[in-house]
């Protein structure tokens, strides 16, 4: 099973600010076949980059993933109000399919 | 437009068997793989299994003595049923579509197992 650990725990930035949000798996991510999500509280996660750089439909270019193997990042050049919520990093190469603990980006 | 509704229990009894179904609106359930991922309270997001359009099922190897996913094309519906279930089983409970990345997602439900 590969294990993604996302790092930090908790992002305190403000609106304006660059946020970076590290994956890091414990073995190779097959054919870079990795997703981040963001979620809000009470809602279901949305699908913001899939490929590790794939941008899905209608998500902002503010938005971009980047990364291979086993270190992937998940960068949003200027936050948002709207983008305080929690990232998840997802793999698919491999079964079992697994997620990362979440990241917070919370407003300082 | 896509939609997926999840529905059932809210309360189950430890032990017991969890059943859960997805009700799918806006395209055809037989043209796509589906997913059961579940969220405990306050935690993240844990992979149950997937089942594809062939009919054929992979689930985590953690839950798989459990688990089983089924479809019914009549009904458009994907179901869960987790058998034996603990606390630990207390979560939201989505359904989505694919068996990769998920760009549909029901809005998920609550099951608590308490007795």
């Amino acid at each position: 099973e590969i294990v993604l650990t996302q790092s930090p725990g908790t992002l305190s930035l403000s609106p304006g600010e660059r946020a970076t949000l590290s994956c890091r798996a414990s073995q190779s991510v097959s054919s870079s076949y990795l997703a981040w999500y963001q979620q809000k509280p009470g809602q279901a996660p949305r699908l913001l980059i899939y490929g590790a750089s794939g941008r899905a439909t209608g998500i902002p270019d503010r938005f971009s993933g980047s990364g291979s193997g086993t270190d992937f990042t998940l960068t949003i050049s200027r936050l948002e109000p709207e983008d305080f919520a929690v990232y998840y990093c997802q793999q698919y190469g491999s079964s079992p399919l697994t997620f990362g603990q979440g990241t917070k980006v919370e407003i300082k | 437009q896509v939609q997926l509704q999840e529905s059932g229990p809210g309360l189950v009894k430890p032990s017991e068997t969890l059943s859960l179904t997805c009700t799918v609106s806006g395209g055809s359930i037989s043209s796509y793989h589906w997913s059961w991922i579940r969220q405990p309270p306050g935690k993240g997001l844990e992979w149950i299994g997937s089942i594809y359009n062939s009919g054929s099922t992979n689930y985590n190897p953690s839950l798989k003595s459990r688990v089983t996913i089924s479809v019914d094309t009549s009904k458009n519906q994907v179901s869960l049923k987790l058998s034996s279930v603990t606390a630990a089983d207390t979560a939201v409970y989505y359904c989505a579509r694919g068996s990769g990345y998920y760009i549909y997602w029901g809005q998920g439900t609550l099951v608590t197992v308490s007795s």
